[in-house]
C-alpha cells in the first residue's frame, strides 16, 4: 500500500497561514490525495482532494507537487477552530469498485491566539 | 451538506454483553458504508467495508463474528458487537459514500465511545 509521511505536530498563530506538508513518494498514478481533519472526540471531517492540479475550496488550498510525490496543504488563515489532526491520504482501491482511506498518524496543528 | 449520524454516542455496558450501533446518512443515500475503530491517542483503524444489500468485506484482523456489520437499505447500517470484552472498548466511527469512486467524500458520524465494563 502506498502510504503517507506527515509531521507529527506543527504549531500555528491565529489569522496566519499554515503549511501542512506530506510526502508519498509511492504514490501511484490513479491514487487520489485526500486531506481530512478530526477535531477531538468527533468523526474525521473532510477538507480536500485532488490528482494532479491544484484544488481550491472553501475551506483549503492543496498544492500538488509536480511528480505527485509530496503535496501540501494550505490553510490561508489559521483560527482557533482549526486546531485538530490533519490526515493525508491516499485512496486506495479495495476491490472491485470499492475504494478505502488508511489513515495514518497525522499531523496534530495547534493554533496559538 | 451530507449529514452522518450515529446512535448511540456513548454505550456502557457489561462483559459477555452485545452492543449494537446505528450508523445512518440522514440526507442521502449511502452505497457504501465504512466502520473504523479509533483507541485513544491512535488513528483510525478501518474494520469493515459494507455496501447495501451485500456482506461486509472486513479488514484483515477484524473478526466477523464478533463484529457483526448489517447494511440493510441505503440509509441504515448496523455493527453489533457481540460478546463485548473489556478490550473492545474503543471509539467506533462510521462513514458514508453516495457511490463508491475514488473521489467520493466519506462523510463521518461523530463516533460512539464505548466502555466495556
Amino acid at each position: 500500500d502506498a502510504k503517507t509521511t506527515q509531521p507529527n505536530s506543527m504549531e500555528s498563530n491565529e489569522e496566519e497561514p499554515v503549511h501542512l506538508p506530506c510526502n508519498h513518494s509511492t504514490i501511484s498514478g490513479t491514487d487520489y490525495i485526500h486531506w481530512y481533519r478530526q477535531l477531538p472526540s468527533q468523526g474525521p471531517e473532510y477538507v480536500i482532494h485532488g490528482l494532479t492540479s491544484n484544488v481550491n475550496n472553501r475551506m483549503a488550498s492543496l498544492a500538488i507537487a509536480e511528480d505527485r510525490k509530496s503535496s501540501t496543504l494550505i490553510l490561508h488563515r489559521a483560527t482557533l477552530r482549526d486546531a485538530a489532526v490533519y490526515y493525508c491520504i491516499l485512496e486506495m482501491n479495495s476491490g472491485g469498485s470499492n475504494y478505502k482511506l488508511t489513515f495514518g498518524k497525522g499531523t496534530l496543528l495547534t493554533v496559538n491566539p | 451538506g451530507a449529514v452522518v449520524s450515529q446512535h448511540p454516542s456513548w454505550v456502557i455496558c457489561k462483559s459477555g454483553t452485545s452492543v449494537k450501533i446505528e450508523c445512518r446518512s440522514l440526507d442521502f443515500q449511502a452505497t457504501t458504508m465504512f466502520w473504523y475503530r479509533q483507541f485513544p491517542k491512535q488513528s483510525l483503524m478501518l474494520m469493515a467495508t459494507s455496501n447495501e444489500g451485500s456482506k461486509a468485506t472486513y479488514e484483515q484482523g477484524v473478526e466477523k463474528d464478533k463484529f457483526l456489520i448489517n447494511h440493510a437499505s441505503l440509509t441504515l447500517s448496523t455493527l453489533t458487537v457481540t460478546s463485548a470484552h473489556p478490550e473492545d472498548s474503543s471509539f467506533y466511527i462510521c462513514s458514508a459514500t453516495r457511490t463508491s469512486g475514488p473521489t467520493d467524500t466519506q462523510y463521518f458520524g461523530p463516533g460512539t465511545r464505548l466502555t466495556v465494563l
